[in-house]
């Protein structure tokens, strides 16, 4: 049964450094992996959407790659900003379990002024 | 602010209470979703509905009992629950089931956050 581990699971930057969260997922069979990110008490925002077939996605200051064949992606945060603050969220969509989103735990990241 | 609306934001019941969580979505979407999310656990999907049909249920106790009227609202009608079942229950919604789809983004909403005494 496919699990999705985010390590670590929270982490403190200066503002400005670059910083990089990783998602690892035990069973390569899957449509696509998904990048959210969740504020305190709130929804979850798509950021980045990576098909199985592609390797990385880029917005702004976000870049997330993706190993299928190793079960691996990192999300790159260039030049963070307090604003980054929040919590990150790797989902897999699942061939085996129809399509279904397999959440990560998470990495709470907060970016000191 | 998302396409996706929660009623109630926040919402405390006791264990022998009745009440309704409703979700509503402005996209024109097709499927609509319930997640739970507990504290330092993975969201964990409770119910697909697809053009207004249930499609999942995700082995979820009879206390949660769902309800689509229409492709744009979703209910999560609730009795009898545990303090367990507290957590802060999310609604998404997507174009439609098409798995791998590039447009399968799901959007979700704010949430509401439940408390059971």
């Amino acid at each position: 049964k496919q699990e999705v581990t985010q390590i670590p699971a929270a982490l403190s930057v200066p503002e400005g450094e670059n910083l990089v969260l990783n998602c690892s997922f035990t069973d390569s069979a899957i449509y696509n992996l998904q990048w959210f990110r969740q504020d305190p008490g709130k929804g979850l925002t798509s950021l980045l959407l990576i098909q199985s077939s592609q390797r990385e996605q880029t917005s702004g200051r976000l870049n997330a790659s993706l190993d299928k064949s190793s079960g691996r992606s990192t999300l790159y945060i260039a030049a963070s900003q307090p604003g980054d603050s929040a919590t990150y969220l790797c989902a897999v969509r699942d061939y085996n379990q129809g399509g279904k989103l397999i959440f990560g735990q998470g990495t709470e990241l907060s970016v000191k002024p | 602010e998302t396409g996706v609306t929660q009623t109630p934001r926040h919402l405390v019941m006791g264990m022998t209470n009745k009440k309704s969580l409703k979700c509503e979505q402005h996209l024109g979407h097709n499927a609509m979703y319930w997640y739970k999310q507990s504290a330092k656990k993975p969201l964990e999907l409770m119910f697909v509905y697809n053009f207004k049909e249930q499609t999942e249920n995700n082995s979820v106790p009879s206390r949660f009992s769902p309800e689509c009227p229409n492709s744009s609202h979703l209910f999560l009608h609730l009795h009898t629950l545990q303090p367990e079942d507290s957590a802060l229950y999310l609604c998404a919604s997507s174009q439609d089931l098409g798995a791998g789809g590039i447009t399968d983004t799901q959007y979700f909403g704010p949430g509401t956050r439940l408390t059971v005494l």
